[in-house]
């Protein structure tokens, strides 16, 4: 059970927008439309963005966005404001287990 | 509003045992419509799946931590617990209980609370 692969860093100005991917197997993400998306601020617990691939909690912003194409999901942050900035992780269901990304650190410019 | 706290030792020697407790308020830990999960994260690194138990008390542990691995509910006290034995260092992390829901996602964190393993 390998973590799924992010990118460690993504970036862009206020305003811009940022794609995160993550890459897992047939076994996780593309066998599995239950990836969720985490965003996890500074010495702080994470926070569910993003369920079942494309969904959002109540109380997240329309901002946030997901989506899944094979085994690669990818999480959209459009209209970036300085809050934004956190480190985020993705999740996979993968029968009776999870398995997490890497974590990506987005920085606002 | 559910909250979710974590309890227990800051500090574990090495080879003995951690055990955490997570203490469920603001709703039942019995809710068939939810599960329960561990995650933890060393300084530093990304996020780890532990395991988790359902109200059926069925538990599912992390296949690279099974072997060291129990989770148990406590329905009259409103809490979950972990156990992990035989640590080393590398179990040195924050460690966060996290309520399961709807598309096999955690929604609701504890705070998390910091272990450890050191002589």
């Amino acid at each position: 059970q390998s973590a799924l692969t992010q990118p460690p860093s993504a970036s862009g100005s206020p305003g811009q927008s940022v794609t995160i991917s993550c890459t897992g197997t047939s076994s996780d993400v593309g066998g599995y439309n239950y990836v969720s998306w985490y965003q996890q601020h500074p010495g702080k617990a994470p926070k569910l963005m993003i369920y079942e691939v494309s969904k959002r909690p109540s109380g997240v912003p329309d901002r946030f966005s997901g989506s899944k194409s094979g085994n690669t999901a990818s999480l959209t942050v459009s209209g970036l404001q300085a809050e934004d900035e956190a480190d985020y992780y993705c999740s996979s269901y993968a029968g009776s287990s999870y398995v997490f990304g890497t974590g990506t650190k987005v920085t606002v410019l | 509003q559910l909250q979710l706290q974590e309890s227990g030792p800051g500090l574990v020697k090495p080879s003995e045992t951690l055990s955490l407790t997570c203490t469920v308020s603001g709703g039942s830990i019995s809710s068939s419509s939810y599960y329960w999960g561990w995650i933890r994260q060393p300084p530093g690194k990304g996020l780890e799946w532990i395991g988790s138990i359902y109200y059926s008390g069925s538990t599912y542990y992390n296949p690279s931590l099974k072997s060291r691995v129990t989770i148990s509910v406590d329905t009259s006290k409103n809490q979950f617990s972990l156990k992990l034995s035989s640590v080393t260092a590398a179990d040195t992390a924050v460690y966060y209980c996290a309520r399961g829901a709807r598309g096999y996602a955690f929604d609701i964190w504890g705070q998390g609370t910091m272990v450890t393993v050191s002589s």
